[in-house]
């Protein structure tokens, strides 16, 4: 299996600013024939299921504000909230769909400071 | 605009027989995978199985003695049975369609484990 590990666990970041949560692969997650990393980010809230934010580790699913923003390649990557605002209080989730099973990171808890 | 609605029984005494339903509606069926993903209480998500509108499935291999993922085209819905439940199989259990990543979920439904 592959372990996907985030960093931190939880965060305090205030309103306007800059968030950014880490995640490691434990292997590399890029498909070398399209040149494409297997890597989604998702932002959980309580009693709502997860919403999917980012898809090839950098591409921005429909409706997503363009202050989340997401790089990397390879077993590395990074998950950027660039203005941080109130509704963005969540659980968020990285998540490897290179092979299966399917694995999610541990979560981080992004909180207002 | 892909929906799914998901139900099943919610209160479960431990070595009983979890029995969840997904129905999609919109989308093209046959275009996706279809997923189940739990999250127990306190804890992350874990993905739980997957199948195709044939019927191939893929199994997290620490459930897979006891699941069954199962899809009927006819209805537009997929299925999951998991048997010999215990406390640790307690969560929120989500269906999911599956296009590389999981881009529409179901509302989620609570599953509680106890005697």
């Amino acid at each position: 299996d592959i372990v996907m590990t985030q960093s931190p666990d939880s965060l305090a970041v205030s309103l306007g600013d800059r968030a950014t949560i880490n995640c490691k692969s434990s292997q590399s997650i890029l498909y070398m024939s399209n040149n494409k990393n297997y890597l989604a980010w998702y932002q959980k809230k309580p009693g709502q299921p997860p919403r999917l934010l980012i898809y090839s580790a950098s591409i921005r699913e429909s409706g997503v504000p363009d202050r989340f923003s997401g790089s990397g390649s390879g077993a590395d990557f990074t998950l950027t909230i660039s203005r941080l605002q109130a509704e963005d209080v969540a659980v968020y989730y990285c998540q490897q769909y290179y092979i299966v099973p399917r694995t999610f990171g541990q979560g981080t808890k992004v909180e207002i400071k | 605009q892909v929906q799914l609605q998901q139900w099943g029984t919610g209160l479960l005494k431990p070595s009983e027989t979890l029995s969840l339903t997904c129905a999609v509606s919109g989308g093209t069926f046959t275009d996706s995978h279809w997923s189940w993903i739990r999250q127990p209480p306190g804890k992350g998500l874990e993905w739980v199985g997957e199948t195709d509108h044939r019927g191939d499935t893929n199994y997290n291999p620490s459930l897979e003695r006891r699941l069954t993922v199962s899809v009927d085209t006819s209805k537009n819905q997929f299925s999951l049975k998991l048997t010999s439940v215990t406390a640790a199989d307690a969560a929120v259990y989500f269906c999911a369609r599956e296009m590389g990543s999981f881009d529409h979920w179901g509302q989620g439904t609570l599953v509680t484990v106890s005697s």
